[in-house]
């Protein structure tokens, strides 16, 4: 059975204070890794798809890796409105599975 | 890009009624509809998959009598939670795709309350 696992469960950070959430994975085929955001109430929203080991992608202060086991979403000097829930999901030949998520909370 | 809507946003409802939820893609044809539920503090689990005109086919767990899944336009696929319970109070969220799990796009999800 697919295995996503994220770390930490909640971040606490300071404006301007970069970090990196963790997302690993077990997955039979995986076809591709995703990145949402999610915030209070709120469905996902798509941020980012790598699909093979060495891969990056940015969006502004977003930057997600992927090694064959796990994946990183670095946050680099992050601001409050970057505060949101960061999930995680790998898909396999026809679903997502959602790791539970990283709780960002960015104070000015 | 693409919207996808639900309806209502929030419901409550008493224990032993039935409740339909809404999903309508907004701006494309969503070929497959993926409909998710979501506990607090826990990940989205893939509740089951419906295509357009066809039997929607559920997870491992999922009661298919209970959860009632209808899809059957392109624009439009519905959720139906019969005979509600607390338990069943949750986040309901559904995706629409053109066909593939790849690209889903999400819809604001839907609060359901069962007292």
């Amino acid at each position: 059975e697919d295995q996503v696992t994220q770390s930490p469960e909640a971040l606490r950070l300071q404006e301007g204070e970069s970090s990196s959430l963790n997302c690993s994975y077990t997955v039979s085929g995986l076809r591709g890794l995703f990145w949402y955001r999610q915030d209070p109430g709120k469905g996902p929203e798509f941020l980012f798809t790598l699909y093979s080991a060495g891969e990056e992608k940015e969006k502004e202060r977003l930057k997600a890796t992927l090694t064959k086991k796990e994946s990183f979403l670095h946050i680099t000097a992050p601001k409050p409105e970057d505060s949101a829930t960061y999930l995680c999901a790998v898909l396999n030949d026809y679903k997502l599975s959602f790791g539970a998520g990283t709780t960002v909370t960015v104070r000015a | 890009g693409a919207v996808v809507s639900q309806h209502p946003s929030w419901v409550i409802c008493k224990s032993g009624t039935s409740v339909k939820i809404e999903c309508r893609s907004l701006d494309f044809q969503a070929t497959t509809m993926f409909w998710y539920r979501q506990f607090p503090k826990q990940s989205l689990m893939l509740m089951a998959t419906s295509n357009e005109g066809s039997k929607a086919t559920y997870e491992q767990g999922v009661e298919k009598d209970k959860f009632l899944i209808n899809h059957a336009s392109l624009t439009l696929s519905t959720l139906t939670v019969t005979s509600a319970h607390p338990e069943d109070s949750s986040f309901y969220i559904c995706s629409g795709s053109g066909g593939t799990a790849y690209e889903q796009y999400f819809g604001p999800g839907t609060r359901l309350t069962v007292t």
